[in-house]
């Protein structure tokens, strides 16, 4: 399976922390995605990082991409209470199908 | 900001009823997909459409399910005699040419009872 798997599955910081998450998946990969996703709402986009990129930043935000451990992982810098959500990150292999891991839920306490 | 619409926010339907969700897509976009995700799951591709015609599909999207952009900016789910465990939150999203992210519609809760 070439399902991503965030960790940890929960995280609860102090507003003004910096987050982090991982994600691990299994074969290789065209780019991995990172969404947000706030309790029984849509799925936001955030951030898509390619095979052949390590680091990308948008705004608080900074993923890094290892492929050759297969892993990612996602910091959200200054974390503000609304920033409190769950995030995925998603791998897409070839085509457009993107597989979903289970998510890290994110508190962030004000 | 361009947004993927969808309709109803929140349906519930007999078991065995047919349903159909309704989704509009950004305008330019080409690529479309609909994923599930039942209750504390993950997100579950489901289909995806492009040029008309299926382009890929999961092993969940069985003879039950069918896509349909039937006026060229509608595209449709129809599940055809609802299950019980077809209860959970559907999500359409498109994609641009050239574009590898999508952009998800707030998505449908389906209910069935």
């Amino acid at each position: 399976s070439q399902q991503g798997e965030e960790d940890p599955q929960a995280l609860s910081i102090q507003e003004g922390e910096n987050a982090t998450m991982n994600c691990s998946y299994k074969t290789s990969i065209n780019n991995l995605q990172w969404y947000r996703q706030n309790s029984g709402r849509g799925l936001v986009h955030l951030i898509l990082i390619r095979s052949n990129e390590r680091e990308k930043h948008s705004g608080r935000l900074r993923v890094t991409l290892d492929t050759s451990k297969k892993s990612s992982s996602l910091l959200i810098t200054a974390s503000r209470a609304a920033d409190t959500a769950s995030y995925f990150c998603a791998t897409a292999r070839t085509g457009n199908q993107f597989y979903f891991g289970t998510g890290t839920s994110l508190t962030v306490i004000p | 900001e361009p947004e993927v619409t969808q309709t109803p926010s929140h349906q519930v339907t007999q078991m065995g009823q047919e349903v159909i969700l309704r989704c509009v897509p950004i305008s330019n976009h080409l690529y479309f997909y609909w994923y599930r995700q039942i209750l504390g799951q993950k997100v579950e591709f489901l289909v995806s459409f492009y040029n008309n015609e299926i382009s890929e599909k999961s092993e969940i999207f069985d003879d039950q399910f069918s896509v349909e952009r039937p006026d060229g900016s509608n595209f449709t789910l129809k599940i055809r005699s609802t299950k019980l465990e077809d209860s959970a939150m559907y999500f359409c999203a498109s994609g641009g040419q050239g574009h590898y992210g999508y952009t998800f519609g707030s998505g449908t809760r389906l209910t069935v009872v």
